[in-house]
């Protein structure tokens, strides 16, 4: 079975700075997708960016990117010019690329990191 | 709103009370999943639909709990005889491709 672990319970941030929040995962298959989630107080799950496992290329989505080690099956977001808004708890999930039953489909997820911005 | 919806948002009911949610997903995408996630954690896997066949079920979900997605659009999540143990956000979310798409959730307390 795979396995997120996100390593912070907690960060804290000033407000402009750069952050990064840590996640590795455990698992034996080599096609699979990785996630960033983010959940303010709303609760509300909200994608920030995802990387597919065969891609080298580390993926960016504008403050957002992410530093995709594979051999050492590390995921980490890093988060610049961060914002108030920023403020939430982020969640690392990992999700099987093999698209048959057998709970392939299911993100398994980390304990999340809470982020807290310092105005 | 052309995201994942999820009635109701908050649900209080007594120990031994049937509940039950209803999760609409964004339309076109076939894969539904339902979720359970407790204070301080991560969403925890319940159950995925791909159409309207139900193709894995968590050992978290007992027999008390059983979901639908008839005719493959919405899917309703029915828990018997809850339990205080049963008091989570239930999170439903929704997929076409590789990205997955999460509602608000439905607060469950059982008191």
């Amino acid at each position: 079975a795979q396995t997120v672990t996100q390593s912070q319970p907690e960060m804290s941030v000033q407000e402009a700075e750069t952050v990064t929040l840590s996640c590795t995962y455990d698992t034996s298959e080599s096609d699979y997708y990785l996630f960033w989630y983010k959940q303010p107080p709303s609760r509300q799950m909200i994608l920030v960016i995802r990387q597919e496992a065969y891609k080298q290329q580390n993926a960016t989505e504008n403050r957002f990117s992410v530093n995709f080690q594979k051999a050492a099956k590390s995921f980490s977001l890093k988060i610049s010019d961060s914002q108030l808004g920023d403020a939430a708890m982020y969640f690392c999930a990992y999700r099987s690329g093999r698209t048959s039953g057998g709970g392939a489909d299911g993100l398994t997820f980390g304990k999340g990191t809470h982020l807290i911005i310092q105005p | 709103d052309t995201g994942v919806s999820q009635n109701p948002r908050h649900k209080i009911t007594k120990r031994g009370q049937n509940v039950t949610f209803r999760c609409d997903p964004i339309s076109e995408h076939n894969r539904l999943y339902w979720y359970r996630q407790t204070l301080g954690q991560g969403p925890e896997f319940l159950t995925y639909f791909q159409n309207e066949a139900q193709l894995e079920k968590s050992r978290l979900l007992s027999d008390r709990f059983s979901a639908e997605r008839p005719k493959g659009s919405f899917s309703t999540l029915e828990i018997q005889r809850t339990e205080q143990g049963d008091s989570a956000m239930y999170l439903c979310a929704s997929s076409q491709g590789t990205a997955v798409f999460f509602g608000s959730g439905t607060q469950l307390s059982v008191l």
